[in-house]
């Protein structure tokens, strides 16, 4: 079955630990990127990547970092989270940079205290 | 700065009700506009992609349509199980891609 997976789904943790919430896609697709969606502002990405080692900056990038060393694989790293991220987290990917048609994960809801 | 504004935040319709659901949009260069419905607790999953003025996409009850400022998601005949938020994205001149806050529609029998 195509999908993208995402883990943990469901996180709480303190400020300052660092974190990582991984994603997997299994359909070879080449660009992948992340989201937070939080009441009121929406939907917003925070990185993407259009291939093996190349990745951009979104709308807020602050706080975050990504790697992409596999194409199956774009992990979402906060190396010192605090409490303005908590928020629910989405990966998505889809086959091209032009080809829209993104694959959401079903979303990490992240707390941190 | 790419702007996207959708309208109404919120929208109650009747089943058989139909109506329709504006994206207006600001960006240098569109390269796309999409339509995703979102389930509550679920991710978005993808309706539509337009890419100019003109072009317009249906399925089952949803036809989207794009102009140079704004895309309307017409729903006909509305049921209940079409009761989602309802998003739109643009994705201009770079790569990243853009949402707006979305419609939240209810459908009720």
């Amino acid at each position: 079955e195509a999908q993208v997976t995402q883990n943990p789904r469901y996180l709480i943790t303190v400020t300052g630990k660092k974190l990582t919430v991984t994603c997997s896609q299994n359909m070879n697709h080449e660009y992948m990127s992340w989201y937070r969606q939080d009441p009121g502002l929406g939907l917003r990405q925070i990185y993407y990547s259009m291939n093996v080692e190349v990745t951009d900056k979104g709308d807020v990038p602050e706080g975050y970092k990504v790697s992409r060393k596999e194409k199956r694989n774009f992990p979402l790293i906060l190396e010192s989270p605090s409490p303005n991220q908590t928020s629910l987290y989405f990966c998505a990917s889809s086959r091209g940079l032009t080809d829209n048609e993104q694959f959401f994960g079903p979303g990490t809801r992240l707390t941190v205290l | 700065e790419d702007q996207v504004t959708q309208s109404p935040e919120a929208l109650r319709l009747q089943e058989g009700e139909s109506s329709s659901l504006n994206c207006s949009y600001t960006v240098s260069g569109l390269r796309g506009l999409f339509w995703y419905r979102q389930d509550p607790g679920k991710g978005p999953e993808f309706l539509f992609t337009l890419y100019s003025a003109g072009e317009e996409k249906e399925k089952e009850r949803l036809k989207a349509t794009l102009t140079k400022k704004e895309s309307f998601l017409h729903i006909t005949a509305p049921k209940p199980e079409d009761s989602a938020t309802y998003l739109c994205a643009v994705q201009a001149s770079g790569y990243a891609l853009n949402f707006g806050k979305g419609t939240s529609l209810l459908v009720t029998p």
